[in-house]
């Protein structure tokens, strides 16, 4: 019930495509949901993050979409660039509590 | 803002030695601070959660007298690796949330662990 699943484990897109990463979610106490990205070597950054009562969240080239009710939460990113490569993690954390719970991850791969 | 920075970014060690990870929030107070451990193509793996000035809450699996930490002050948290050995080689990352009530987690870069 903590866990958080997240698809694909790798992805492949060209250039200006808009890939897509899908997590689900079994408690519904998750009330916080960021996506992390991380270059090789590097420490996760913070890309965007939602909250439950919104469905969408735009930042940039970056969109969220949530779906309450399927408990599923995803990552689009528009105009895909190379620079784009990196992994994805998504993440929830539970209502009052502190530590965040980390999807598998998904390495994408942007050709130019 | 929300800069977290680790010293050092790599180093390399000999096996039964102890190496110290320095974990600090440069631009604002961290009242909890979090460490990971990250294998190779693997997600992050939580070790252990501290407050500032009471003792760290360590994940089930994770040994507290091999890893320790200290949570000293409200910008600088530390994670000791007492005696290593090469199965301790990994990626350590730290991460800190500040005071403003929200839930949002500040990484830093990463200290590269390697026991010889």
């Amino acid at each position: 019930q903590q866990q958080v699943k997240q698809s694909p484990q790798s992805l492949i897109v060209q250039k200006g495509g808009i890939p897509i990463i899908n997590c689900a979610y079994e408690n519904t106490a998750f009330d916080y949901f960021p996506w992390y990205q991380q270059f090789p070597g590097k420490g996760p950054a913070l890309l965007i993050a939602i909250r439950p009562d919104v469905s969408e969240k735009k930042e940039g080239r970056f969109t969220i979409s949530f779906n309450k009710s399927a408990k599923q939460f995803s990552l689009h990113i528009m105009d895909s660039q190379p620079g784009d490569s990196a992994t994805y993690f998504c993440a929830a954390t539970l209502q009052g509590a502190q530590k965040l719970v980390f999807g598998q991850g998904t390495r994408l791969t942007i050709n130019p | 803002g929300a800069v977290v920075s680790q010293h050092p970014s790599w180093v390399i060690c000999k096996s039964g030695t102890s190496v110290k990870i320095e974990c600090r929030s440069l631009d604002f107070q961290a009242t909890t601070m979090f460490w990971y451990r990250q294998f190779p193509k693997q997600s992050l793996m939580l070790m252990a959660t501290s407050n500032e000035g009471s003792k760290a809450t360590y994940e089930q699996g994770v040994e507290k007298d091999k890893f320790l930490i200290n949570h000293a002050s409200l910008t600088l948290s530390t994670l000791t690796v007492t005696s290593a050995h090469p199965e301790d080689s990994s990626f350590y990352i730290c991460s800190a949330r500040g005071d403003r009530g929200n839930y949002e987690q500040y990484f830093g870069p990463g200290t590269r662990l390697t026991v010889t």
